[in-house]
């Protein structure tokens, strides 16, 4: 079983959907919880940080529910640009900080 | 915007030759990071550093090694290059310290892609 694993995708949705993914880990000792994007041919970058209480940022809302290892990030109102992969990341303390990066879920935003 | 940077982004090489792919960053980062990606496919961690004189293997075994004399600096060789070689070369770099929390955001660089053939 992988440490971190994501819904398998790719989700194509029409634009003005809502669009949700999910992430879940096995590290109980999980202390750090990350959403990431990466274009198609670049380099991942930071889309929000996930906080215990949830959090949100425009359009995007992360949840963490630590009790059943699961992590979520809903997408409102999705646009044409919202459209790449998004990585679900972990950090273990117990694994020496390290970051665990999901496989990702494709997200295509048609017209 | 991340003050990361790779070089070459791009390199097409013959089987046999030696490669060095180049990575500084300027943020002062202590812990610095390689992944390997082939396209549409995960992120592995070939190599890692936590400072200057230290290296570590990652989780995905690699022919590659690196080398940390600078704290802005981790090049990544390959001593003799294959075919199975080719793919996304990404560096990432981040503040030390298991505790840090959130601060510990990592920062790629744009990648180099590289083609042996």
């Amino acid at each position: 079983r992988k440490e971190v694993e994501q819904d398998p995708g790719p989700f194509n949705v029409p634009e003005g959907a809502t669009v949700a993914f999910n992430c879940t880990y096995s590290n109980s000792a999980s202390q750090s919880f990350f959403w990431y994007r990466q274009d198609c041919r670049k380099e991942p970058k930071l889309l929000m940080s996930v906080y215990s209480s949830g959090n949100e940022d425009g359009r995007f809302t992360a949840q963490l529910n630590r009790a059943s290892q699961y992590i979520s990030l809903l997408i409102r109102d999705s646009k044409l640009s919202d459209s790449a992969t998004y990585l679900c990341v972990v950090k273990a303390y117990n694994q020496g900080g390290k970051l665990i990066f999901g496989q990702g879920t494709e997200l295509s935003v048609k017209p | 915007e991340a003050d990361i940077y790779q070089t070459p982004r791009y390199l097409v090489i013959g089987t046999g030759k030696k490669i060095t792919l180049e990575c500084s960053q300027t943020m002062g980062h202590d812990k610095m990071y390689w992944y390997q990606q082939d396209p549409g496919m995960e992120l592995h961690l070939i190599h890692y550093s936590y400072g200057v004189n230290s290296t570590e293997k990652g989780d995905l075994s690699s022919e590659s090694t690196v080398s940390r004399i600078r704290t802005e600096h981790f090049p990544l060789t390959l001593e003799s290059a294959r075919p199975s070689h080719t793919s996304q070369y990404l560096c990432a770099s981040s503040e030390i310290g298991e505790t840090g929390g959130y601060r510990n955001t990592i920062y790629f660089g744009e990648g180099s892609w590289l083609t042996v053939v």
